[in-house]
């Protein structure tokens, strides 16, 4: 098992660029989340799915798009890139069954910087 | 919403010292609870979790953590460290049917050889 996958690593932007922050899983997991990672702040959701077709808003989801249409894949898009998003993201993914949703798995991270 | 505190920003430690990191959350049902951490370069990995049972959870790396829900802590121990525990710790907190965690500030541990 590769676990929770992500590309790029590391990605510089201009401002008004636009950009797809690829995550694959492949430990058959229904849940998957976007976060970023800023210093001193912890993690932030951005955006969640329980399943393909089924995607939700997080805390910070202002500037950012996301669509889940396998339940391996869950793309985060960045229209308009905008300094503020310079951040870490991290991709992750759980299983939720009958009872209580299980550990996180997270990938390795994208760091990406928006000038 | 509930919301996660963790009491250290940066603790600064000598090996063989002895490691407890403050965590609190503030919701009143009950919950799920994870320490999470993240070696320098690296991405998250789980230390611990606890969901319910004996309060005094043991996990990797000879490290533990002792759920009070009387005082909504759940504070991570370790009897003597190393330098390889050198990293950012996360405490997380979901509550039970919610499948979304909230995560503290996270605390960074330097460990001097």
């Amino acid at each position: 098992n590769a676990g929770v996958t992500q590309t790029p690593k590391f990605r510089i932007l201009k401002i008004g660029q636009s950009m797809t922050l690829q995550c694959t899983q492949d430990m058959n997991h229904n849940y998957m989340y976007w976060y970023r990672q800023d210093p001193g702040m912890g993690l932030k959701l951005i955006y969640y799915s329980v399943g393909a077709g089924i995607t939700d808003k997080g805390e910070v989801p202002n500037g950012y798009n996301v669509s889940r249409s396998t339940t391996e894949d869950f793309p985060l898009r960045l229209e308009l890139a905008a300094p503020s998003q310079t951040s870490v993201y991290f991709c992750a993914s759980s299983f939720f069954g009958t009872g209580e949703i299980d550990e996180q798995f997270f990938g390795p991270g994208t760091r990406l910087t928006v000038l | 919403a509930q919301s996660v505190s963790q009491h250290n920003h940066h603790v600064i430690l000598s090996e063989a010292a002895s490691l407890e990191l403050g965590c609190n959350y503030s919701y009143g049902g009950t919950v799920n609870l994870f320490w999470y951490v993240q070696y320098p370069g690296q991405h998250l990995q789980l230390l611990l979790k606890y969901f319910s049972g004996d309060p005094l959870v043991k996990g990797i790396k000879g490290f533990e953590a002792e759920f009070i829900k009387s005082k909504f802590s759940f504070n991570l121990r370790k009897p003597s460290v190393q330098w390889s525990d050198t990293a950012e710790y996360f405490c997380a907190v979901i509550p039970i049917n919610d499948y979304k965690l909230s995560f503290g500030a996270g605390t960074t541990v330097t460990v001097r050889a």
